[in-house]
């Protein structure tokens, strides 16, 4: 079974600095994917950044990293130069993968964390 | 090309109707999903599937059925619908190898 927790159930940050989004993860796949997605107040769920967990980087995407740390199973997201638009809410999910790093597609999500973005 | 849409986008049931959520993706996605969205409790999969003809249960199956006769199409079947289904309903699709997964706008369902 595979379960993700995210601690924070609301953060603030100030417009234009960066911000940290806290995961941890347990499962006792040998392989998985880690996910992080956006769920504006219009309600769509909008994919961020996705990171194997057998990559040797951290994943990075435009203003989005994810901070990986394996042996500690936790998955942070970092947002740098926060904008208004980032207000949201920030979900953190995880999926089995095979050897080759190709996930089934069964996500499980934690609970989320709202981010308000202050101007 | 329209991504993952479902109908409809809200819906007011009775305990004990029954009815059927449409999702359909025009992108040829192998992956198939439903979840649903209760508050404080992210999202849960209720069933998905990797092809049509192939559909498998996920976390809380319980009370849904689903069928996959086309790549397009993935239906999620209300049978008797109760007040504890009551939630917001989300399907989505992933091309095989893909990581991210598309999400449809959703479906807001209240079960009186």
């Amino acid at each position: 079974a595979q379960k993700i927790t995210q601690t924070q159930p609301g953060m603030f940050v100030q417009e234009k600095e960066a911000v940290t989004l806290d995961c941890t993860y347990d499962t006792s796949d040998p392989s998985y994917g880690l996910f992080w997605y956006k769920q504006p107040s219009s309600g769509e769920m909008i994919f961020l950044i996705y990171q194997g967990s057998y990559d040797q980087q951290n994943a990075t995407e435009g203003r989005y990293s994810l901070n990986f740390q394996k042996a500690r199973k936790s998955a942070n997201l970092v947002i740098s130069a926060s904008q208004l638009g980032d207000s949201a809410m920030y979900f953190c999910a995880m999926s089995a993968t095979n050897a080759g790093g190709t996930s089934y597609g069964k996500l499980t999500f934690g609970q989320g964390t709202i981010l308000t973005v202050h101007p | 090309n329209a991504g993952v849409t479902q109908t409809p986008k809200f819906q007011v049931l009775k305990t004990g109707q029954s009815m059927t959520l449409q999702c359909a993706q025009d992108m040829n996605h192998e992956y198939m999903s439903w979840y649903r969205q209760d508050p404080g409790m992210g999202l849960r999969l209720i069933h998905y599937s990797v092809g049509a003809g192939i559909t498998d249960q996920g976390e809380v199956p319980n009370g849904y059925n689903v069928s996959r006769s086309t790549t397009e199409d993935f239906p999620l079947r209300l049978l008797s619908a109760a007040p504890s289904q009551t939630s917001v309903y989300f399907c989505a699709s992933r091309r095989q190898g893909a990581r991210g997964q598309y999400f449809g706008a959703g479906t807001r369902l209240s079960v009186l």
